[in-house]
């Protein structure tokens, strides 16, 4: 159970263009979502925090207009990564807090994104 | 704000030996939770174990044991007959008042090598 998928797992994209990244709870209903962005060698950094069906909370520093979030279901949530630049490349992880026991996030297996 | 501090970016271990990875957090908080992630090659974050700060006890998981000092704010992970599928980077991770949506805060990771 508890099982959190994401696509794409990776996506190379043009500078300029725009992507989307889907993270689905597959056996469970998340009131919350949350997106952190990962470097190579280091920790997750929080994002943003997506509760359904009303507006996303970012976290300093991350660009509201640039990393659009959206919940618009129980199970589903996306990122979008608008007018992607080469520094927006990284490793996007997303996790889901079930509404059974709101004590444990569980994990999408991430998506690499690499933008030229 | 809560910080999470692992001193050790990199521990390596004998296959079949004990290791044990250190946390050590910062709160004003009187309840919470305390996580252990692992995060494999695949970088697919999976829960090890958890613990809730109003729990005594320290939490077990098979070979994963946690020694878990409320009054010295550490928060470390023995991991018992070590294998070769063990090998990740280990990141400790506190979560403020159960109950709620709440976000995560990592520690900057820990490497963890299996040697054969």
């Amino acid at each position: 159970g508890a099982v959190v998928s994401q696509h794409p797992s990776w996506v190379i994209c043009k500078s300029g263009t725009s992507v989307k990244i889907e993270c689905r709870s597959l056996d469970f209903q998340a009131t919350t979502m949350f997106w952190y962005r990962q470097f190579p060698k280091q920790s997750l950094m929080l994002m943003a925090t997506s509760n359904e069906g009303s507006k996303a909370t970012y976290e300093q520093g991350v660009e509201k207009d640039k990393f659009l979030i959206n919940h618009a279901s129980l199970t589903l949530s996306t990122l979008t990564v608008t007018s992607a630049h080469p520094e927006d490349s990284s490793f996007y992880i997303c996790s889901a807090q079930t509404t059974a026991t709101t004590d444990t996030q569980y994990f999408g297996p991430g998506t690499r994104l690499t933008v030229l | 704000a809560q910080t999470v501090t692992q001193s050790q970016p990199e521990m390596s271990v004998q296959e079949a030996e004990t290791v044990t990875l250190s946390c050590t957090y910062d709160t004003s908080e009187s309840d919470y939770y305390l996580f252990w992630y692992k995060q494999p090659p695949s970088r697919q974050m999976i829960l090890v174990i958890r613990q809730e700060a109003y729990k005594q006890q320290n939490a077990t998981e098979n070979r994963f044991s946690v020694n878990f000092q409320k009054a010295a704010k550490s928060f470390s992970l023995k991991i018992s007959d070590s294998q070769l599928g063990d090998a990740a980077m280990y990141f400790c991770a506190y979560r403020r008042t159960p109950g709620s949506a709440r976000q995560l805060t990592f520690g900057s990771g820990t490497q963890l090598t299996v040697l054969p």
